[in-house]
């Protein structure tokens, strides 16, 4: 479908491993959001982009969480070090316009990448 | 300090009744009010959602009622219908624009029987 991919869709990481988590948003869409979601929790906010520039990082618990979208499509979520209280789904989401657009543009996540840090 | 509360971990309702989902808030701030609805290993789908200029909106068979003294906002769902079962997230925002940095609250799980 044309909905929002991320894979992997489960990772499990050995405390201290380094890992990549691809999201691939809706084609077109400029806005792109970074979510982490513990157990039985809802989802927190990392950081967004619009197109390929990274417009809010206040989310990202710790200089070990690393967001690139180089080329304003494909984005990508990197853990250094991985520590066990990384272990969360991982949610991405994309709109269409821009954030600070005054046009209402939902959301459309994508089903996660669900992290264990063992 | 938890800005968005939903204070029932979970629900269970009879098909065709309704559906009531609670949701309190402390941040005067906030000014846009979301629900989502989520399936089990599946993301998030957007629902409704109000601005603080209205009381109510309504969409279907869902309809958001908000109170804005109260700092309280709530989902009817009427009729309900078994596959309306999933966990519903209630989310704030200081404005429709800031949407996607909404802080949410943490579920409400609903089951519908048949």
């Amino acid at each position: 479908g044309a909905g929002v991919s991320q894979s992997p869709r489960y990772k499990v990481a050995k405390r201290g491993q380094d890992v990549a988590l691809r999201c691939d948003p809706i084609s077109g869409h400029v806005s792109l959001f970074w979510y982490q979601q513990a157990l039985g929790q809802g989802p927190e906010f990392l950081t967004y982009f619009q197109n390929e520039a990274q417009l809010d990082k206040s989310g990202l618990p710790s200089d070990r969480f690393f967001a690139e979208r180089p080329e304003g499509s494909v984005s990508t979520l990197k853990i250094q070090r991985t520590q066990q209280e990384d272990s969360a789904v991982y949610l991405c989401a994309s709109s269409l316009k821009e954030v600070t657009s005054s046009y209402n543009s939902p959301l459309h996540f994508g089903n996660g990448t669900r992290l264990t840090v063992t | 300090d938890q800005q968005v509360k939903q204070n029932s971990p979970s629900l269970s309702v009879q098909e065709g009744r309704i559906s009531i989902l609670n949701c309190d808030y402390t941040n005067s701030m906030f000014d846009y009010f979301l629900w989502y609805k989520k399936y089990p290993a599946e993301g998030p789908t957007f629902l409704i959602s109000i601005s603080s200029i209205k009381d109510k909106n309504e969409d279907g068979r869902f309809t958001v009622f908000l109170n804005k003294s109260a700092k309280h906002l709530s989902l009817h769902i009427v009729p309900s219908q078994p596959g309306d079962s999933a966990v519903y997230f209630c989310a704030a925002s200081d404005s429709s624009t800031n949407a996607g940095k909404s802080t949410f609250g943490d579920g409400t799980t609903l089951t519908v029987k048949p």
